[in-house]
């Protein structure tokens, strides 16, 4: 079964801190995965993707085949990155279907 | 910068009632989606929509729910007898291409059901 977890409901920092927001999936094949944020009174909107291997607003995230992750990762903190954070799989029946984690929020204190 | 957007942005049905959710996708977007969430739970897939048919649905978009592109503008999510666990947000979203997985979102409709 295709599934994504995010195991953080929550996850709280400071200001300056490093965050890693985890993301574990289930998928038999090449999985597309993708972070997808969400601030506050906006929209879902893609943050990046991991076949383009960018950094965006300071954030990567590495795909790990044998650990099944796909981590999003920032080594500093700022506090415009709080928002709810979701992890998504590409299914694979090539019709755009995402499935989503359950979402992480983040948290990033003064 | 175009954007998908959604109307109502609150509805408020009892149950057995029909709604009609409706979507402005951007304008030169090729497939079109639905997706809902419920409240404290994942986003969930509903249906994708190309070249006017469906190309996949899901286990929740049953026989009481129906996706149409009346005018080459907009496309609605209509549900023809609303239940109370129908209640929830349903986001409209819109791609380019298949390949980048880009999907660009509506703000949302918040369904509820009495």
């Amino acid at each position: 079964a295709q599934r994504v977890t995010q195991p953080e409901k929550l996850l709280s920092v400071f200001k300056g801190a490093p965050v890693e927001l985890k993301c574990n999936y289930s998928y038999s094949g090449s999985p597309e995965l993708f972070w997808y944020v969400q601030y506050s009174r906006q929209r879902l909107q893609l943050l990046l993707r991991h076949i383009s291997r960018e950094s965006i607003k300071g954030f990567t995230a590495d795909l790990n085949k044998g650990e099944t992750s796909f981590h999003l990762k920032k080594p500093f903190a700022q506090e415009e990155d709080s928002a709810m954070y979701y992890c998504s799989l590409g299914g694979s029946s090539n019709t755009g279907k995402l499935i989503f984690g359950q979402g992480t929020t983040l948290q990033v204190k003064p | 910068e175009p954007e998908v957007t959604q109307t109502p942005s609150h509805q408020v049905t009892q149950m057995g009632q029909e709604v009609i959710l409706r979507c402005v996708p951007i304008s030169n977007h090729l497939y079109f989606y639905w997706y809902r969430q419920i409240l404290g739970q994942k986003v969930e897939f509903l249906v994708s929509f190309y070249n006017n048919e469906i190309s996949e649905k899901s286990e929740i978009f049953d026989d009481q729910f129906s996706v149409e592109r009346p005018d080459g503008s907009n496309f609605t999510l209509k549900i023809r007898s609303t239940k109370l666990e129908d209640s929830a947000m349903y986001f409209c979203a819109s791609s380019l291409t298949l390949s980048s997985y880009e999907q660009y979102f509506g703000p949302g409709t918040r369904l509820t059901v009495t």
